[in-house]
């Protein structure tokens, strides 16, 4: 089946540093959601993305939709502890469910 | 409801025993899916269901995996003879067609001694 390759797969940062994580895909998609899963919680919806090059902030948050339709990427500035949990991208074709990415798994540090 | 519920939170049961996990979708949601969830890990896809159509069974592990969703409502996911390897958190999540975006719910926590 189609997949999605999220990158990277966990990340240890400090405080008030800046992430990035994406997701690439051999194929198209029409919508790229991004969500966030808290321990102990179930993934909740952080942004979704439904043109080629649309750039969505949420507070902290922006996203892209890659311009090929092919890839996006979520980008957290100023990270500060709560932002500590699994990241997933997912992609959406015509016709399917979604597809969801392995996972980024953040770390922060005070 | 105001969100996807699951029951219980947490199930305990041994090696050999059936388990069935019940999912409660939003109201009016058409599609529910049921993914497994390994410690650490990314979503597992099981089961969807897509209204009156015929679920996408594509994903169960195993004959001993099977899920049933009444009256377009509620769901329940059984296991028979369940196994330690099936230990895991199962989410279910639901949307208001396929081509929609999911909203989960918390999961239940299945242990298998």
């Amino acid at each position: 089946g189609q997949q999605l390759n999220q990158s990277p797969q966990s990340m240890f940062i400090q405080e008030g540093e800046d992430v990035s994580m994406n997701c690439t895909s051999s194929s198209i998609f029409n919508t790229w959601l991004w969500y966030k899963q808290d321990p102990g919680e179930g993934p909740v919806l952080l942004i979704a993305l439904y043109k080629a090059g649309e750039l969505t902030s949420n507070g902290r948050l922006t996203a892209q939709f890659g311009i090929t339709r092919k890839d996006s990427f979520l980008n957290i500035s100023a990270s500060i502890p709560s932002d500590v949990g699994i990241y997933f991208c997912a992609g959406l074709q015509a016709g399917t469910a979604l597809i969801f990415g392995k996972g980024t798994t953040l770390s922060v540090s005070s | 409801g105001a969100g996807v519920s699951q029951s219980p939170s947490n199930k305990v049961t041994e090696k050999g025993k059936d388990v069935e996990l019940r999912c409660d979708p939003i109201s009016g949601h058409t599609a529910l899916y049921w993914y497994r969830q390994s410690l650490g890990q990314g979503l597992e896809f099981l089961i969807y269901f897509q209204g009156n159509s015929a679920p996408d069974k594509s994903g169960l592990p195993s004959d001993r995996f099977s899920a049933e969703r009444t009256g377009g409502s509620v769901s329940t996911l059984t296991i028979q003879r369940t196994q330690q390897e099936d230990s895991a958190v199962y989410l279910c999540a639901s949307s208001l067609g396929l081509q929609n975006e999911q909203f989960f719910g918390p999961g239940t926590r299945l242990t298998v001694l």
